[in-house]
């Protein structure tokens, strides 16, 4: 099985930083990686697919980038709505693993 | 609206069983990839078991944590997913999810979530 590791943990940041979350895979995933938000109490939604195609509705301040085994979330200038959980996925192989999370809290 | 609301979470004994509903509205369960995800308290997402689409042959998967001791289905007539859980231990204790997994080109991803109900295995 895959094994998605997240780094950092936790993430304090003020509105307006530009904040970045990694995500490296145990092998190669090609471009198979997604990126969710989850807010306190709520289920999951996703921001970005395929490493970097942006769903739907999702603002342009979010974008992803990597491939293979490393992979990156940018937020380039937090609002106080993006203050979540984020939780990148791989879809490469089953079963489609999440890292353990980055909580992004105000500074 | 498409809409996933799980039921059937509740409090049980270690290696006691439960069976999880998710009843879909605003689109058809088995033309879909359908999935289970848990989180336990304070935890992130962990997938659990899969079911794939009629039309791709209905297979199914699971997480080595659960393999063997839970079940997914679905009953089509009632647009509804089904968990079995059986032999729960405490580590099971978890906020179960439905998600519907969908392709964009050659991508895969979770587009739809129900907002999950709580199994508790504790005596």
């Amino acid at each position: 099985d895959i094994q998605m590791t997240q780094s950092p943990s936790s993430l304090s940041a003020s509105v307006g930083d530009r904040v970045t979350i990694t995500c490296r895979a145990s092998q190669t995933i090609s471009t198979y990686l997604n990126w969710y938000q989850q807010r306190p109490g709520k289920a999951p939604e996703v921001l970005i697919y395929g490493v970097s195609s942006l769903k739907g509705g999702v603002p342009s301040r979010f974008s992803g980038s990597g491939s293979g085994t490393h992979f990156t979330l940018t937020i380039s200038s937090l609002q106080p709505e993006d203050f979540a959980t984020y939780y990148c996925q791989q879809s490469y192989s089953t079963p489609d693993s999440f890292g353990q999370g980055t909580k992004l809290e105000i500074k | 609206e498409v809409q996933l609301v799980e039921s059937g979470g509740g409090l049980v004994q270690p290696g006691g069983s439960l069976r999880l509903s998710c009843a879909a509205s605003g689109f058809t369960v088995s033309t879909y990839y359908m999935s289970w995800v848990r989180q336990a308290p304070g935890k992130g997402l962990e997938w659990v078991s899969v079911l794939y689409s009629d039309g791709a042959g209905g297979n199914t998967y699971y997480a080595d944590s659960v393999k063997g001791r839970f079940s997914i289905s679905r009953d089509n007539s009632n647009n509804t997913l089904y968990l079995q859980m059986n032999s729960l231990r405490a580590e099971d204790t978890a906020v179960y999810s439905c998600a519907r997994w969908v392709g964009a080109s050659v991508y895969w991803y979770f587009d739809v979530w129900g907002r999950g109900t709580l199994v508790t295995v504790s005596s």
